[in-house]
C-alpha cells in the first residue's frame, strides 16, 4: 500500500461547480498536509498547507484534515477554467526529509 | 518573495555530454531540493541539503552530482546521462517543513 493515495481523474466539471478533491494516507507520523497546483510544463505552486484536523479556508479555496480517517480534501468553490491544473497532495516525512506526494488529480473545468 | 529561480528553462543534451542545473532562492531557507518529475507522475525526491550538507541522496545513480556552493545556490551536474534520465527537474527550498516553494523547473531531454 502507498504512503498517500490520490485519485488521478481526470475530474471534469462545469464552470461555477463546487470541487472536492481527496487523499487518504496510511502514515500515521504525517502532521502537515500540503495541497500544490500544477499547470502543465510548470512547476508545482503552494496553495494551502493545513496542521490539525478541521478546516482552513484561503478565498475559494478550502483545505479539510481528518486525522482520524486519514483523509484530507481541497474544495473550490465557484471553480473557473483557470483552476484547470493537476492537484498534489502532499505530506513532510514519511521515508524520507523531502515531501511524499500523492499522484496527482488532473482536473478540468469546462467553460 | 516566494521565488526559486531554475536555469536553464529548457535543456537539450547529448548521451555524453555534461551540463550544469542551477537553481538559486533568496529567501533564507535552511533546506533546499532536487526533484525529478517524469510526464503524469508526481515529483520523486533525488537529494536534500540541510544547511548546505547533503543530507539525503535517494540513491540516485552517480551520473547525477549535486552540489551547494552556499545557501543559497544549488546545482546539480549531470554526465553521461541516458534518454530515460529525460524529465522536468525540479528544485525546492524550505525553511520548516510546513511548505517547500518550487522553482519552475528545467525541462531536459537526453538525446
Amino acid at each position: 500500500q502507498k504512503e498517500v493515495e490520490q485519485d488521478p481523474g481526470p475530474l471534469s466539471v462545469p464552470e461555477g461547480a463546487i470541487v472536492s478533491l481527496n487523499c487518504t494516507y496510511s502514515n500515521s507520523a504525517f502532521q502537515y498536509f500540503m495541497w500544490y497546483r500544477q499547470y502543465s510544463r510548470k512547476g508545482p505552486e503552494l496553495l494551502m498547507y493545513t496542521y490539525s484536523s478541521g478546516n482552513k479556508e484561503d478565498g475559494r479555496f478550502t483545505a479539510q484534515v481528518d486525522k482520524s480517517s486519514k483523509y484530507i480534501s481541497l474544495f473550490i468553490r465557484d471553480s473557473q477554467p483557470s483552476d484547470s491544473a493537476t492537484y498534489l497532495c502532499a505530506m513532510p516525512g514519511g521515508g524520507a526529509d523531502g515531501l511524499t506526494f500523492g499522484k496527482g488529480t488532473h482536473l478540468i473545468i469546462q467553460p | 518573495d516566494t521565488e526559486v529561480t531554475q536555469t536553464p528553462k529548457h535543456l537539450v543534451m547529448g548521451m555524453t555530454n555534461k551540463k550544469s542545473l542551477k537553481c538559486e532562492q533568496h529567501m533564507g531557507h535552511r533546506a533546499m531540493y532536487w526533484y525529478k518529475q517524469k510526464a503524469k507522475k508526481p515529483p520523486e525526491l533525488m537529494f536534500v541539503y540541510s544547511y548546505e550538507k547533503l543530507s539525503i541522496n535517494e540513491s540516485v545513480p552517480s551520473r547525477f552530482s549535486p552540489e551547494c556552493p552556499n545557501s543559497s545556490l544549488l546545482n546539480l551536474h549531470l554526465h553521461a546521462l541516458q534518454p530515460e534520465d529525460s524529465a522536468l527537474y525540479l528544485c525546492a527550498s524550505s525553511q520548516t517543513l510546513t511548505e517547500a516553494f518550487f522553482g519552475q523547473g528545467t525541462r531536459l531531454t537526453v538525446v
